[in-house]
């Protein structure tokens, strides 16, 4: 199993510009959040899922939209990228979601917006 | 929002010695998880932890749920150089939602 993917692995935006980052994981899992990591401030809840269709607001969502059309996707997409989005994007799973089930990363996108 | 507070920030350290860090919360909590994240990669679970008291072993790694249940500590035993990289506290907030600290930068020097 290949676990939890994202692409691209490294990405430079100008301001303004729009992107998706791509998420997909093999392994049936409900539960998906997308979550944000800044130097020194661990990380920050953006959006979840608790399964296709239903999506939900994290701490930190504004500038970003997500949907949920199939088990094994959630994409991840920013309208118009601000130079506050530099960050690193991680991905991630779980099969119940909780404390009770533990949450598999993918290994990141780092964005750049300049 | 839930206050995590994850200490120390960062450690040097030699090889061979042992390392502790801590995480409190502000309010009581039925969980506490502690994630390893190494270099370039996304965080892997280390321990889960659910009964107040309770202490679990991984190896060299031990980690305690705290009798108060507002904070956990993980220790490392006879550090090791593929033992870099940050560890995070994390609780089960609401729902399906994790909160992590902000993570304590773990360096080890042969």
């Amino acid at each position: 199993n290949a676990g939890v993917t994202q692409t691209p692995k490294f990405r430079i935006l100008k301001i303004g510009q729009s992107m998706t980052l791509q998420c997909t994981q093999d392994m049936n899992h409900n539960y998906m959040y997308w979550y944000r990591q800044d130097p020194g401030m661990g990380l920050k809840l953006i959006y979840y899922s608790v399964g296709a269709g239903i999506t939900d607001k994290g701490e930190v969502p504004n500038g970003y939209n997500v949907s949920r059309s199939t088990t094994e996707d959630f994409p991840l997409r920013l309208e118009l990228a601000a130079p506050s989005q530099t960050s690193v994007y991680f991905c991630a799973s779980s099969y119940s979601g909780g404390g009770n089930s533990p949450l598999h990363f993918g290994n990141g996108t780092r964005l750049t917006v300049t | 929002g839930q206050q995590l507070n994850q200490s120390p920030q960062s450690m040097f350290i030699q090889e061979g010695e042992d390392v502790s860090m801590n995480c409190t919360s502000s309010s009581i909590f039925n969980t506490w998880l502690w994630y390893k994240q190494d270099p370039g990669e996304g965080p892997v679970l280390l321990i889960a932890l659910y009964k107040a008291g309770e202490l679990t072993s991984n190896g060299r790694l031990t980690a305690q749920f705290g009798i108060t249940r507002k904070d956990s500590f993980l220790n490392i035993s006879a550090s090791i150089p593929s033992d870099v990289g940050i560890y995070f506290c994390s609780l089960e907030t609401s729902g399906s939602r994790l909160t992590f600290g902000e993570g304590t930068q773990l360096t080890v020097n042969p």
